[in-house]
């Protein structure tokens, strides 16, 4: 079975640093995408981690351990548009079946 | 380079009813997966299909059914309509090659069952 954990909601000011973490148990492992959906709206790629290690896309980051079933995002230099539901999910392997947690609600304050 | 899109935007049925929901995939892309999202919930895998077969399905009944045409666009059908399909349903295209690639997701379609 696939269990992905991520916090319910996080609060973080305009221009500060904000990690969203991500745990996963899942029965395969072939990588772990990060998604950033607003509200009302459909979800956008951000990220896919297959290898171990820290991926920076400008104000982005993904990290993946695989031996930890852990993955975070960092959000740098936050802008109030950043408030969005940010998804974690696994792609097992195989066929592209994709498995997304419930998704973190980010609030960005002035 | 056009996007994925879905249609209709939105859709009011009754308990019972059937309905079709429609996805055109991106320029390029053969795969095409369903997903149904309520509300503050993340997406749920409903099917995916590849080459106008259904190549993997997720924890729902078989009145959730679908098709890919030829053209790679894809319909989800709901039959016997109940109160909690109503959702977002989501459609994402993607290449299967070598590897998992990066799913695009549509805009979506909001079902509402009454």
């Amino acid at each position: 079975g696939q269990n992905i954990d991520q916090p319910t909601e996080m609060t973080a000011t305009e221009g500060a640093i904000v990690q969203i973490n991500c745990t996963y148990q899942t029965s395969g492992f072939n990588g772990l995408f990060w998604y950033q959906q607003h509200a009302g709206e459909a979800p956008t790629f951000l990220s896919y981690n297959v290898l171990d290690g820290l991926e920076e896309k400008g104000r982005f980051s993904s990290f993946l351990s695989r031996s930890k079933g852990y993955s975070y995002l960092l959000l740098k230099e936050l802008q109030m548009k950043d408030s969005a539901s940010y998804l974690c999910a696994v792609s097992p392997g195989g066929y592209q079946k994709v498995t997304f947690g419930t998704g973190t609600k980010l609030q960005v304050i002035p | 380079e056009t996007g994925v899109t879905q249609s209709p935007t939105h859709l009011i049925k009754t308990r019972g009813q059937q309905v079709t929901l429609r996805c055109s995939s991106q320029s390029g892309h053969n795969t095409v997966s369903w997903y149904q999202q309520a509300l503050g919930q993340g997406p749920q895998f409903i099917f995916q299909y590849y080459r106008e077969e259904e190549n993997g399905r997720g924890n729902f009944p078989p009145r959730f059914s679908g098709l890919q045409f030829p053209n790679y666009s894809s319909e989800l059908n709901v039959n016997a309509l109940e109160l909690d399909d109503s959702a977002l349903y989501l459609c994402a295209s993607s290449y299967a090659g070598t590897s998992v690639g990066e799913q695009f997701f549509g805009p979506g379609t909001r079902l509402t069952v009454l």
